[in-house]
């Protein structure tokens, strides 16, 4: 799977929309785009996923930008609870039984 | 269901000894993946089943390390004469067969200190 970079840390305030970046140059045509989080003392949370199209779901949106080489997930409004670390991944349609493999992502505070 | 379990939550315990480490995946779910994770650092890859079957195992997987899914349900991590070193948190994931497109499941891990 291809490598992402994202930032160790971002910090928001509460009710404030986030957007957690995330750098993917060497993306493949049929790489998908996951994002998992994980809060304190928990194991990691599924988010999100995308192809080429923008998505929506309950937690959170996934804006990809047109030459897929970066995406952006985004918090409407962040509230103290979605203080965690947001990981990136990419997971290739050719990965077959490949396990997920995660980066340090980036550290999310949320402040009151 | 209620989705991953795993147990102990905690596990203190003195170099040298052994320990296991239990997990329940999502029913439905065939396949299985254990993980480490170390403070500051992303959850690192350690083994996965689908079914009974042990597909792969990475190199952090020391012959120290035995992993077992019998009859394909719950799955057990045995550690053998524990180290320093292996203080961490074992997570356990589970996903269907669609889990590189879709999500993987996990449990709220076991937290290992040996001291």
């Amino acid at each position: 799977d291809a490598k992402t970079t994202q930032p160790n840390s971002m910090e928001s305030n509460e009710e404030e929309p986030v957007h957690l970046p995330c750098n993917h140059s060497t993306i493949s045509g049929t790489d998908y785009i996951h994002w998992y989080r994980q809060l304190p003392s928990q194991g990691p949370e599924y988010v999100i996923h995308g192809l080429t199209s923008n998505v929506n779901n309950r937690m959170a949106s996934l804006a990809i930008a047109e030459d897929r080489k970066s995406s952006t997930l985004i918090l409407h409004r962040a509230t103290l609870r979605d203080a965690a670390v947001y990981y990136c991944i990419l997971r290739g349609a050719n990965s077959g039984n490949t396990p997920l493999v995660f980066g340090k992502g980036t550290r999310l505070s949320v402040i009151a | 269901d209620t989705g991953v379990s795993q147990d102990p939550r905690h596990k203190i315990t003195k170099r040298g000894q052994n320990v296991t480490f239990r997990c329940d995946p999502i029913s439905e779910h065939n396949r299985l993946y254990w993980y480490r994770q170390t403070l500051g650092q992303g959850p690192e890859f350690l083994t996965y089943f689908q079914n009974e079957a042990q597909l792969e195992k990475s190199r952090l997987l020391s012959d120290r390390f035995s992993a077992e899914r019998p009859k394909g349900s719950f799955s057990t991590l045995e550690i053998q004469r524990t180290e320093q070193g292996d203080s961490a948190m074992y997570l356990c994931a589970s996903s269907d067969d669609r889990g590189r497109r879709y999500g993987y499941t996990f449990g709220s891990g076991t937290r290992l200190t040996v001291v």
